[in-house]
C-alpha cells in the first residue's frame, strides 16, 4: 500500500504559539492531500483540501487565516496552526490519494499528529 | 447535506463468528465506498474499497454495495480479538474529492 508520513507525531505547545505539521507521500506523487481533525470519540472532520500549486479549499467553519496550508510540492503539504489555543488540541491527520491506477481513488492516511496546547 | 450513517455500537461478537457492519449514505452521486479500521489513538487504515454493485472479497473481509438502496456493508469472517476497533465507512463522489465519513461502529470481538 501507499505510505504517507506525518511529522511530528505529537507536539505540545504553549497558547499563542504556532505549530507546523508536515505531511509527505513517500512513494507516490499526490496532487491532492486532505487535512482532517479528530476530537476524542468523534469521527474525522475534513478541514481543507490541499492542492499542489494552488490555494487550499477550506470547509465551512474552518478559519483559513488560523490554519495555514501550503502544498509546496507533489509530495509535501504543511498545516500551520497559528496562535494556537487549548481548544485547538486535537488529533490532526492528513491523507493523500494514490493515483497509481486510473479510476482508482483509494485515500491513504498519515499516522496523525497529536497536538496539545497548554 | 451529505451524510453517512453508521450504528455506533458497540457491536460484540464472539471469536470466530461473523461480524456484520452496515452503513447508509444520502448522496446518490457517491461513486466510491471505503471501509477503514481505526484503533484507539491511531489514524484510519484502509481495509476495503468498492466501486461497483455487488460483493468484493479480500481475505476474511467482504464488502457489499447496493447503490439502489444506498447501502454498503462489511462482513468480517472468523473474527479475531485483534479485529476489535472502530470501523469507519466513507464515501466520495469520485476522483480527487474528499471522503465523507460516518461516525464509525465500534466492534468488540470477545475471546
Amino acid at each position: 500500500g501507499a505510505v504517507v508520513s506525518q511529522h511530528p507525531s505529537w507536539v505540545i505547545c504553549k497558547s499563542g504559539t504556532s505549530v507546523k505539521i508536515e505531511c509527505r507521500s513517500l512513494d507516490f506523487q499526490a496532487t491532492t492531500m486532505f487535512w482532517y481533525r479528530q476530537f476524542p470519540k468523534q469521527s474525522l472532520m475534513l478541514m481543507a483540501t490541499s492542492n499542489e500549486g494552488s490555494k487550499a479549499t477550506y470547509e465551512q467553519g474552518v478559519e483559513k487565516d488560523k490554519f495555514l496550508i501550503n502544498h509546496a510540492s507533489l509530495t509535501l503539504s504543511t498545516l500551520t496552526v497559528t496562535s494556537a489555543h487549548p481548544e485547538d488540541s486535537s488529533f490532526y491527520i492528513c491523507s493523500a490519494i494514490n493515483p497509481r491506477r486510473q479510476g482508482s481513488y483509494e485515500q491513504y492516511f498519515g499516522p496523525g499528529t497529536r497536538l496539545t496546547v497548554t | 447535506q451529505k451524510e453517512v450513517e453508521q450504528n455506533s455500537g458497540p457491536l460484540s461478537v464472539p471469536e470466530g463468528a461473523i461480524a456484520s457492519l452496515n452503513c447508509t449514505y444520502s448522496d446518490r452521486g457517491s461513486q466510491s465506498f471505503f471501509w477503514y479500521r481505526q484503533y484507539s489513538g491511531k489514524s484510519p487504515e484502509l481495509i476495503m474499497f468498492i466501486y461497483s454493485n455487488g460483493d468484493k472479497e479480500d481475505g476474511r473481509f467482504t464488502a457489499q454495495l447496493n447503490k439502489a438502496s444506498q447501502y454498503v456493508s462489511l462482513l468480517i469472517r472468523d473474527s479475531q480479538p485483534s479485529d476489535s476497533a472502530t470501523y469507519l465507512c466513507a464515501v466520495s463522489r469520485s476522483g480527487n474529492t474528499p471522503l465523507v465519513f460516518g461516525k464509525g461502529t465500534r466492534l468488540s470481538v470477545i475471546a
